[in-house]
């Protein structure tokens, strides 16, 4: 069974740090790339990274590129979102997802989420 | 950047009737995909490649559509179904979602 399980959010102030993790389970980690989608309090969902296969490669969104990275460890099976710079409208639930393996234009499993909340 | 439009944004059916939900893209795209969110939980993908059923979807539920406009239907509704649903393109950087419709049961 596919298990993704992020951890790591909380309350921050703006302009601090923030990292956030997945462990992922039940499939062979290494072989698909990841992402992290967010969605913000009764908002709809919004693509904010994603990394290939061997974390050489990664993606963005203008709304965030430059201030969050995303990396992975395919030994641990663990993805990773660095966000720095956090901004109140980064105020959201976090979600780790899997793309799909083939072409990556959708996302076949999704964690249960992460809340983060950027306030003073 | 393809924006994706979804209409309507609410929506309120009976037990048994057809519903339809509508995603129009800004440009042309080569497939739509679904997602269904039920209240305090994840998105869990519905549909897939335009027309393709995840695994447990039930059959009552269909995707079609093609260049700027894309459609899930269900053909008679049960109250399980109650959940926001989100249409998602990637024919075109970066990937995209539409804002969502709530459908709510009678």
């Amino acid at each position: 069974e596919v298990q993704l399980v992020e951890s790591g959010g909380g309350l921050v102030q703006p302009g601090r740090s923030l990292k956030l993790s997945c462990a992922a389970s039940g499939f062979t980690f290494s072989n698909y790339y990841m992402a992290w989608v967010r969605q913000a309090p009764k908002k709809g969902l919004e693509w904010v990274a994603t990394i290939s296969t061997s974390g050489s490669r990664t993606y963005y969104p203008d709304s965030v590129k430059g201030r969050f990275t995303i990396s992975r460890d395919n030994a641990k099976s663990s993805l990773y979102l660095q966000m720095n710079s956090l901004k109140s409208e980064d105020t959201a639930t976090y979600y780790c997802a899997r793309h799909e393996q083939l072409r990556g234009y959708y996302f076949d499993y999704w964690g249960q989420g992460v809340m983060v909340t950027v306030s003073s | 950047e393809t924006v994706l439009t979804q209409s309507p944004t609410t929506t309120a059916a009976s037990p048994g009737e057809k519903v339809t939900i509508t995603c129009r893209a800004s440009s042309s795209v080569s497939y739509m995909h679904w997602y269904q969110q039920k209240s305090g939980a994840s998105p869990k993908l519905w549909i897939y490649d335009t027309s393709k059923l995840a695994s447990g979807v039930p059959n009552r539920f269909s995707g079609s559509g093609s260049g700027t406009s894309y459609s899930l239907i269900i053909s008679s509704i049960e109250s399980e179904d109650a959940a926001t649903y989100y249409c998602q393109q990637k024919s075109s950087d970066p990937w995209t979602f539409g804002g969502g419709t709530k459908l709510e049961l009678k």
